[in-house]
């Protein structure tokens, strides 16, 4: 059972909008940055989001986030096959003093 | 470019001992917290350990607490985790992954990941 809470699926139209809830509690989320990472078939999990909406250099800023209160949220808009992956939710936890994930949210784009 | 490479894993019998290893360059190693962050096959991510670039300060999974030691050799460029006690559920692969560090101040988020090294722990 994750600390954080993420739907396990969720699924869009080509070209469309998708957004991925991500939710805690005051120990972390309501506390400490949320970030967020995509992890394509296959291969390492890749930063995507960090300090709640930031994006590292070379993310579309088709890519997303937000947070308010004790949830986050990452959205995707026009969405492109190669979106497919498992994406994850992470913040730090000051009442467990650990990096906390969410259990990860696997996006299929029809 | 920063490089992050794991090695060690490989299959240990239940209460066995092993250590991992993280070769890293392309950044300051000392400059930065490191984690090791592991996940079961077809499962989540899991956070297992932190230390800082100075190793003064550890974190510890519970699951992994007083079992797991992880340290670094700065002179080397090189995490490691050290495994003792394995069970069937520390079957994983084992990624490390450099900590974002702004100002002294960890962040907890990982901007670069290894490969990974598959660890089972079987009989």
């Amino acid at each position: 059972q994750s600390v954080l809470t993420q739907p396990p699926s969720v699924s869009a139209a080509s070209g469309q909008k998708v957004t991925i809830s991500c939710s805690g509690s005051s120990s972390n989320i309501g506390n400490n940055y949320v970030s967020w990472y995509q992890q394509l078939p296959g291969t390492a999990p890749k930063l995507l989001i960090y300090e709640n909406n930031e994006r590292p250099s070379g993310i579309p800023d088709r890519f997303s986030g937000s947070k308010s209160g004790t949830s986050a949220t990452l959205g995707i808009t026009g969405l492109q096959t190669g979106d497919e992956a498992d994406y994850y939710c992470g913040s730090w936890d000051s009442s467990l003093s650990a990096v906390v994930f969410g259990g990860g949210t696997k996006l299929t784009v029809l | 470019e920063v490089q992050l490479v794991e090695s060690g894993g490989g299959l240990v019998q239940p209460g066995g001992s092993l250590r991992l290893s993280c070769a890293v360059s392309g950044f300051t190693f000392s400059s930065y917290a490191m984690s090791w962050v592991r996940q079961p096959p077809g499962k989540g991510l899991e956070w297992v350990s932190l230390i800082s670039g100075s190793a003064y300060t550890t974190h510890y999974a519970d699951s992994v607490k007083g079992r797991f030691t992880i340290s670094r050799d700065n002179s080397k460029n090189t995490l490691y985790l050290q495994m003792n006690s394995l069970r069937a559920e520390d079957t994983a692969i084992y990624y490390c992954a450099k900590d974002r560090v702004v100002q002294g101040v960890i962040m907890h988020y990982f901007d670069y990941w290894g490969h990974g090294t598959l660890v089972t722990v079987s009989s």
